[in-house]
């Protein structure tokens, strides 16, 4: 069974300074990683996916995260917060055992100070 | 272009009354995923959908819970003789294909209350 932890419900960060939404993750066999991001009363939108190859993904608005096999996580990252990147944060995962549902961690609230 | 869209935006129903809930997909989309989000359960797999064949309906809680989808399009996820327990957002994501790499586009959601 494939699973993905959050282990923080909400991280605070001031405005300008960098942030981290920690992700990691348990599945039999090769993972495939999303973050999904969440605004008050709207859908998940997608930010970025790890599939294979480098292990630092890119994605939407200046978003990052880096995939390490050894300690199983998928952290997201961004340099410099901004106030507006205040939302709920989503990590899911899939395996390459064929199952095409996400599974989703409990998700992250990002509060961004100014 | 035009992204997943539910109807409607929210409904509110009496315990045991049925209520039917719409997804349309992005257009060219062959599959389709009802997810629902609750504050103790967080984000749930219900059913997946491969053109109209669903070959994964392990997230189904029970059997008041069922699905179609039609045309390779459109899915309904129609609910029978609700209880309170259903009151959850209802989301629906669609995807290109059902590669694995394949990241889902989600709908804005139902929000389903059930008085």
């Amino acid at each position: 069974a494939q699973s993905v932890a959050q282990p923080e419900d909400q991280v605070n960060v001031a405005e300008g300074n960098p942030l981290t939404v920690k992700c990691t993750y348990s599945v039999s066999g090769n993972p495939y990683l999303f973050w999904y991001v969440q605004y008050p009363n709207r859908g998940l939108q997608f930010l970025l996916k790890y599939i294979t190859g480098d292990n630092l993904v890119k994605g939407s608005y200046g978003f990052e995260a880096e995939f390490n096999k050894s300690q199983t996580s998928f952290h997201l990252k961004k340099p410099s917060a901004l106030v507006s990147d205040s939302a709920l944060y989503f990590c899911a995962v899939r395996d390459n055992g064929g199952r095409r549902a996400l599974t989703f961690g409990s998700g992250t609230r990002l509060q961004v100070q100014p | 272009g035009a992204g997943v869209s539910q109807s409607p935006s929210n409904k509110v129903t009496e315990k045991g009354k049925d209520v039917e809930l719409r997804c349309d997909p992005i257009s060219g989309h062959t599959a389709l995923y009802w997810y629902r989000q609750s504050l103790g359960q967080g984000l749930e797999f219900l059913i997946y959908f491969q053109g109209n064949s669903a070959p994964d309906k392990s997230g189904l809680p029970s059997d008041r819970f069922s699905a179609e989808r039609t045309g390779g399009s459109v899915s309904t996820l129609t609910i029978q003789r609700t209880q309170q327990e259903d009151s959850a957002v209802y989301l629906c994501a669609s995807s290109l294909g059902s590669d694995l790499y394949n990241e889902q586009f989600f709908g804005p959601g139902t929000r389903l209350t059930v008085l």
